[in-house]
């Protein structure tokens, strides 16, 4: 596709179930974040992928969150035993490298918490 | 952690004027400012940059201002169009990754 795709565009779960959210970038980008943002809020880095280099997992809130990325393709985030304070949207960017500023973003994946 | 900061969380402008934005940040360390503009429902669509070794870049009906000795950067949009409306973020790259601030959503009265 021409753009940053993310999937499911909206996901309701159960409170304590676990979620699996999916990015795939722009082809050829090397650069890959996610990225929570909740309502009426900025966005809250989550964790950043570059090439085949270790992830910066810096923003990951808990240890009930994770993130994989296959090569430079798709990428994963799983919330294990969600809260309702995971609610948010979950938006996905990607960067044809690290060096530059300007980067994609998809629709987002509206988390609902229930 | 450091981080970047908006002034106002709202403004409201008429169609035709001209709207500044402001924005505060906190690391020195940073090497390139940006500005993105988000629409209702949509993800963040990137607006222009500008490298901490510059004080000023334009763009079409965009200024980005960056003063480096009191840490502020703006955003000016000429002649302002309701489809100008939107929330505006500024973020800066710190390590490679893009920290955003909290955002100041913009109205355009007709």
């Amino acid at each position: 596709g021409a753009g940053v795709s993310q999937s499911p565009s909206n996901k309701v779960t159960e409170k304590g179930k676990d979620v699996e959210l999916r990015c795939d970038p722009i082809s050829g980008h090397t650069a890959l974040y996610w990225y929570r943002q909740r309502l009426g809020q900025g966005l809250e880095f989550l964790i950043y992928f570059q090439g085949n280099s270790a992830p910066d997992k810096s923003g990951l809130p808990s240890d009930r969150f994770s993130a994989e990325r296959t090569g430079e393709s798709v990428s994963t985030l799983t919330i294990q035993r969600t809260q309702q304070e995971d609610s948010a949207v979950y938006l996905c960017a990607s960067s044809l490298y690290e060096g530059l500023a300007e980067a994609f973003f998809g629709q987002g994946t509206r988390l609902t918490v229930v | 952690g450091e981080s970047v900061g908006l002034h106002l969380p709202t403004l409201s402008v008429q169609e035709g004027d001209n709207s500044i934005i402001n924005c505060a940040y906190s690391n020195s360390a940073s090497d390139y400012f940006i500005w993105y503009k988000q629409e209702s429902g949509k993800g963040p669509q990137f607006i222009i940059d500008i490298r901490s070794n510059m004080d000023k870049r334009q763009g079409q009906r965009v200024t980005v201002l960056l003063n480096k000795t009191v840490k502020h950067l703006s955003l000016q949009i000429a002649a302002t169009q309701p489809g100008d409306s939107a929330v505006y973020f500024c973020a800066d790259r710190q390590g490679g990754k893009l920290i955003f601030g909290q955002g100041t959503e913009l109205s355009v009265k007709p």
